[in-house]
């Protein structure tokens, strides 16, 4: 059963760049059938999608973020990796690694999550 | 961007009650909707995708229906452990969206 972990720093300074890493267990990032995501949630607020990666490496991004966001494959550690530049405090939020299940169909959910991580942008 | 609406943002209910939550999409995104269920402190899982399958290992309670703009996820005897709150999101396009969330309390 796949698991995934969020790490990184908890407090990050406004104009500094987020740096989180999803560790994946019990599959490999590289695998078909599966691409990789990132999703925050700021406090009682909704969900807010903020990439995807495929097991390719290409990658697609919230147009709202592009700019600021780079996600990465590390197939060798089994891990994706976010970060966000240039943050502000509107960029405190929970955020969380996810597994998106892909189908033939074209079909595709959020099948596995991580816990979690909260990230606040302060001085 | 496509824009997704619940309604209601919450409600009051309680065990044994069928419960409704409807969810609008802005455009029309076919069966490409899924359901999260989010408990406090927790990350959401998945529910339902497609709109009416229904994930592995979920109560056979909660069902799907719905397709291009109009949504209801229903829960048909509500039980202690469904009191949470429950997202819809649209996967048609390459940027994904969520609705505001329901939370369903006592």
């Amino acid at each position: 059963q796949v698991q995934l972990q969020e790490s990184g720093p908890g407090l990050v300074k406004p104009s500094e760049t987020l740096s989180l890493t999803c560790t994946v267990s019990g599959d490999s990032v590289s695998i078909g059938g599966y691409h990789w995501s990132w999703i925050r949630q700021p406090a009682g607020k909704r969900l807010e999608w903020i990439g995807r990666v495929y097991n390719s490496g290409s990658t697609n991004y919230n147009p709202s973020l592009k700019s600021r966001v780079t996600i990465s494959l590390d197939t060798s550690n089994h891990q994706f990796s976010l970060k966000l530049s240039s943050v502000t405090a509107a960029d405190t939020a929970v955020y969380y690694c996810a597994r998106v299940l892909l189908v033939p169909s074209g079909y595709n959910w959020l099948d596995s999550w991580g816990q979690g991580t909260l990230v606040t942008v302060s001085s | 961007d496509i824009q997704m609406t619940q309604s209601p943002s919450s409600l009051s209910a309680s065990v044994g009650d069928r419960v409704t939550i409807t969810c609008r999409a802005s455009q029309s995104i076919s069966n490409y909707l899924n359901w999260y269920q989010q408990k406090p402190g927790q990350a959401p899982q998945v529910l339902i995708y497609m709109s009416s399958t229904l994930q592995s290992g979920v109560p056979s309670r909660f069902s799907g229906s719905g397709s291009g703009t109009d949504f209801t996820l229903t829960i048909s005897s509500l039980q202690p452990e469904d009191f949470a709150t429950y997202y819809c999101q649209q996967s048609l396009s390459t940027t994904w969206t969520f609705g505001q969330g329901t939370k369903v309390e006592v």
